[in-house]
């Protein structure tokens, strides 16, 4: 089954504490993205990218690294959480970077709390 | 930058009434227009996109949506809602050229019987 596979789907942690959501994709996607939801903002994009090797920050990437070393793989890195960063985050991949009609798939998301 | 623009958080309809959910977009040139669909506790799933040619889009579950370009504007409809609808809609935009999406903040569909 083509999917978005998101790991863990919850974490609550501590400030200070380093964790990895990783992001994992079976489609043969080129690109692939980080989102966080907070209520009331919607989504907005931390990280992109368009190839392996290949990333680019989005609109909110403070607090959070990224590597793309593998094609399928896109884990989302926070060196050091804050509580700001508690929200609901989304893995999405898409067939091409350059096709912007390509549609993106999502992962089931994680839900994370710092404390 | 783009920015997209849903009116109303939350939209509460009747079982069996017609449902609008409103989305216009800022942007120089004709993009890319989405709806995704969020049901709780789960991702995003798209609902129908707009990229060119025909302008009244026909999506999953009934859904259809109007891209007109004089009025900036994506609006979602379903002329009779269902128990089912029930969830949070995405409307998102993209350039033609890359596939970063920008999303407006959310509209909550709530259905009653």
């Amino acid at each position: 089954e083509a999917q978005v596979t998101q790991n863990p789907r919850y974490l609550i942690t501590v400030t200070g504490k380093k964790l990895t959501v990783t992001c994992s994709q079976n489609m043969n996607h080129e690109y692939m993205s980080w989102y966080r939801q907070d209520p009331g903002l919607g989504l907005r994009q931390i990280y992109y990218s368009m190839n392996v090797e290949v990333t680019d920050k989005g609109d909110v990437p403070e607090g959070y690294k990224v590597s793309r070393k593998e094609k399928r793989n896109f884990p989302l890195i926070l060196e050091s959480p804050s509580p700001n960063q508690t929200s609901l985050y989304f893995c999405a991949s898409s067939l091409s970077w350059d096709r912007a009609s390509y549609e993106q798939y999502f992962g089931p998301g994680t839900r994370l709390t710092v404390t | 930058a783009q920015s997209v623009t849903q009116l109303g958080s939350h939209v509460s309809v009747s079982e069996g009434a017609l449902v609008l959910l409103r989305c216009n977009y800022s942007s120089s040139v004709p993009p890319y227009l989405f709806w995704y669909v969020q049901y709780p506790n789960q991702g995003l799933q798209l609902l129908l996109k707009y990229t060119t040619g025909a302008t009244l889009v026909k999506g999953i579950n009934g859904f259809e949506a109007e891209f007109k370009k004089s009025e900036t504007s994506f609006h979602l409809t379903k002329p009779s809602a269902h128990m089912s609808d029930a969830a949070e809609y995405f409307c998102a935009v993209s350039d033609q050229g890359y596939s970063t999406l920008t999303f407006g903040k959310g509209t909550m569909l709530l259905v009653s019987p």
